[in-house]
Formats: structure tokens, sequence, C-alpha cells
């Protein structure tokens, strides 16, 4: 069975400075995705970033980017110039290929931006 | 585009009742999954319906079933309610079922039920 860990429930940042979220996940796939989900109080979740396993290239989007290392299992977030509105609970998740959106989640990382 | 609606977005039930959520998936979309959330549990996969067929299902007991309706529309059902199925239900829906592309799915709001 897949298992993906968040092994930091709570951080906060400075704004503007940078942050990076960690993401460890356990499986014997090859082929597979990785996600980050951002969840700002009571409103929906949104993806930020997605990384297919095949690509060896980190994914980037903005200020959002990945750090994959692929033979350690690990998935980090960085926050470059972290805004108030990045203040979320912050979700990595993980999907088999061909699997029909089984999506397994982390427990989520709190994250606080001050000003 | 419409995003993902829930209806209702609350609900207050009593155990042993049931319950019927509804999700209304962005338009053109197929696919519609389900997850509860609970601070226990954290996001669970429930299932996924894409063409009116059931493709995946989570690790849920059978009171939890679902269906999905020719215009792509889904409902969730919840029988023989239990205080632990007091949690966020949230629909979320994509373009592709299958993994294949890693199709990014779109969540709603959410219905937040609560059973006494």
């Amino acid at each position: 069975a897949q298992t993906v860990t968040q092994s930091q429930p709570e951080m906060s940042v400075q704004e503007a400075e940078t942050v990076t979220l960690s993401c460890t996940y356990d499986t014997s796939e090859s082929n597979y995705y990785l996600f980050w989900y951002k969840q700002p109080p009571s409103r929906q979740m949104i993806l930020v970033i997605r990384q297919e396993a095949y690509k060896q290239q980190n994914a980037t989007e903005n200020r959002f980017s990945v750090n994959f290392q692929k033979a350690a299992k690990s998935f980090s977030l960085k926050i470059s110039d972290s805004q108030l509105g990045d203040t979320a609970m912050y979700f990595c998740a993980f999907m088999k290929h061909n699997n029909n959106n089984d999506m397994r989640f982390g427990a989520g990382t709190r994250l606080t931006v001050k000003p | 585009k419409a995003g993902v609606t829930q209806t209702p977005r609350y609900l207050i039930k009593t155990r042993g009742q049931q319950v019927t959520l509804s999700c209304s998936p962005i338009s053109g979309h197929r696919s519609v999954s389900w997850y509860q959330q609970t601070p226990g549990q954290g996001l669970q996969f429930l299932f996924e319906y894409f063409s009116e067929t059931q493709r995946n299902k989570g690790n849920f007991p059978g009171r939890f079933s679902g269906r999905q309706f020719s215009n792509s529309r889904s409902e969730m059902n919840v029988s023989t309610l239990e205080l632990g199925d007091s949690a966020l239900y949230l629909c979320a829906s994509s373009l592709f079922s299958s993994g294949v592309y890693g199709s990014e799915q779109f969540f709603g709001p959410g219905t937040r039920l609560t059973v006494l």
C-alpha cells in the first residue's frame, strides 16, 4: 500500500521569505504522480503543482517549485517570496499510474505566513 | 466555467439515519471522485465514477455508496449513520478517469456532515 508522510504538522514563515515543506512516500510502483494541494481556511482545495515520476526535471509553477528525489522517495515543496495568501493547509498526494483517481494524501502541513 | 458544486454545504443528522450528498462536476468532466476528510484520519478516498460506472473504491464499509448520472452529476449515500461518519465530504472532478495523464482533480467546497 502506498503511504504519504508529511512530518511537519505546522510551519510558519515571514512574508517574502522562502519555506520548504517536506513529503516522503512509500511505494513499489515505478510510474506514478505526485501532487501538492493547498486548502486555505474555509476555502476549496486547489492544485499547486504536479510531478510525473518519469520526469527527472523538477516541476515549477511561478513561486512554487518541487525537489523530487525519486530514489529517496522524497517530494518537497518550496515556496519562494511567501505571501499572506499562501497561508493554508498543504497536502502532499500520491497517485499510481492508471489508478482511476485514487489519490493518497499526507496528513498535511499547516503553513502560516506572518506579516 | 463554473467550478465543482456540492449540495448541501452543511448537514446535521442523527445516528441511524441515512444521508445523500450531491456533486455537480465542471462542465465536460466525466470523472467524479469522493473523499472523506476528518481530523483523525485525514483525507481518504471513497470511490470514483466515470461514465456512470464505479471505477475504483477505497476501503470503506458498504454503508457508503454512490452513483453517477448520465449528465455526470454524482450522489453519495451513507446509510445507518454513525458518529464517526461526521466529516467534510469532498467531491472532485476531472476530465479523465485514468491516472494515465495524472489528470488534475478540481475539488468542490465540500459538505460538512455532523452526526449527533
